[in-house]
């Protein structure tokens, strides 16, 4: 069974930084490219960025609402993704969710077919 | 980026009904359009891929449709579980981005 486990959420203030870490189990992580999407509290999905499976460079793209200060990476031997936010502002409030691409790479073409349960990042003073 | 306008935003809706929700890109996207459901609390969970593909596990009772810039996904005959807010996300873009939603209520 596939799973995608969020942790590193919390409470943090504005300027400070937050690690997302997303571990997953039940299928070849390094064979897929990730993405985290986002949901403020009570609104709907954002897309946030995605990191290409290592056969695809490893390449990350982002939305340019977080574009310079959030970073995507990947522990392949591990099975984990991150997305590494500073300079966090209130508007970053909100669930985040970590993804696994089901489209064609090579198209670059991404949407999520398993994802993790959340976890909330509060930015607050 | 690609703008999508799900229309309406939300419905109310009674079981057994049959319930067609919209969405819009702004640009063409061929047929790079998929749904998801998503239930207070819950991750959002893949419906429809490539505009009209069902994923694997849901229920026959749901369908899409579309390419271009318009699409539709329909409920044939709605379920109590069924009550829920439902997204579109357009694939055509490595920068996905997503409708902003239609809640579907009991009425």
């Amino acid at each position: 069974e596939v799973q995608l486990v969020e942790s590193g959420g919390g409470l943090v203030q504005p300027g400070r930084s937050l690690r997302l870490s997303c571990t997953s189990s039940g299928f070849t992580f390094g064979a897929h490219a990730m993405a985290w999407v986002r949901q403020a509290p009570g609104k709907g999905l954002e897309w946030v960025g995605f990191i290409t499976s290592k056969t695809y460079g490893g390449t990350t793209e982002y939305a340019a609402s977080v574009q310079g200060r959030f970073t995507i990476s990947r522990d392949d031997s591990q099975g984990v993704a991150y997305l590494q936010m500073s300079s966090l502002k209130t508007e970053d409030s909100a669930v985040y969710f970590c993804t696994r691409n089901a489209g064609v790479e090579w198209l670059r073409t991404y949407f999520f077919d398993h994802w993790g349960q959340g976890t909330l990042v509060t930015v607050s003073s | 980026d690609i703008q999508m306008t799900q229309s309406p935003s939300s419905l109310s809706a009674s079981v057994g009904d049959r319930v067609t929700i919209t969405c819009r890109a702004s640009q063409l996207i061929s047929n790079h359009l998929n749904w998801y459901q998503q239930k207070p609390g819950k991750a959002p969970n893949l419906l429809i891929f490539g505009s009209s593909n069902l994923q694997s596990g849901v229920p026959s009772r749901f369908s899409g449709s579309g390419s271009g810039a318009d699409f539709t996904l329909t409920i044939s005959s709605l379920h109590p579980e069924d009550f829920a807010t439902y997204y579109c996300q357009q694939s055509y873009t490595s920068l996905a981005t997503f409708g902003q939603g239609t809640k579907v209520e009991i009425k």
